[in-house]
């Protein structure tokens, strides 16, 4: 089975900090997204990537970037974390978008 | 644009109760659809699929047809479980070319012993 790996289940930040959301696939799939989910707001993409170093903008990329120099791995990174930034974010593979996502566990961030 | 329409929850029911969630889309072409389903605390897994119209998708006594001409693809289980409570999600991904997932806003499914 593909696996995506998120680096951790919870996470606590402090207003201003720089921080790295890790995500990691083991199947060889070009595509690469992240999400964040927020209660009555649904799934929102933030980013995605359909080859290394290679990046796209989704709906909210604001106070966010990302990073793909390996194919398996893709970061999203906080520049500077503030409390509205605090959500569930997760991360998904695919190989055809015909076949679907694969999504990691999420990263429960919190930032105060 | 391509779009997805669930219907809201909470849904409630009792154990072995029959479940329908419904689930509509608009999109050009001949999207996939897929149903994700998402426990407590945890990502979404991919519960079924369907690739063309009259498909049916099924897993873990889920089914769910894809309807071309309602445009429809409705997640059903004859008998559910206490541990089927969860969110479920609709989606489609558009026909042709570079496309990405687009989600309904998913249903909240409470099922009570």
């Amino acid at each position: 089975d593909v696996k995506v790996t998120q680096s951790s289940r919870y996470l606590v930040k402090r207003t201003g900090e720089k921080v790295f959301l890790e995500c990691v696939q083991d199947m060889d799939h070009e595509n690469m997204f992240w999400y964040r989910q927020d209660p009555g707001l649904g799934l929102r993409l933030i980013y995605f990537s359909y080859d290394v170093k290679m990046k796209e903008k989704g709906d909210i990329p604001e106070g966010y970037s990302v990073s793909r120099e390996k194919k398996e791995r893709f970061s999203l990174i906080l520049e500077s974390a503030s409390t509205n930034q605090t959500s569930m974010y997760l991360c998904a593979s695919s190989f055809r978008g015909t076949n679907g996502y694969t999504f990691g566990s999420g990263t429960r961030l919190t930032v105060v | 644009g391509d779009s997805v329409t669930q219907m809201e929850g909470p849904v409630t029911l009792s154990e072995e109760a029959f479940l329908t969630i419904n689930c509509t889309y608009t999109a050009t072409g001949y999207p996939s659809l897929f149903w994700y389903v998402q426990y407590p605390g945890e990502g979404l897994q991919l519960l079924l699929k369907a690739t063309k119209a009259d498909d049916k998708g099924s897993n873990k006594g889920f089914e769910a047809t894809y309807r071309k001409e309602t445009t429809s693809f409705h997640l059903e289980k004859g008998s559910v479980q206490v541990s089927d409570s969860a969110v479920y999600f609709c989606a489609l991904y558009p026909s042709g070319g570079y496309n990405k997932l687009i989600f309904g806003a998913g249903t909240r499914l409470a099922v009570h012993p």
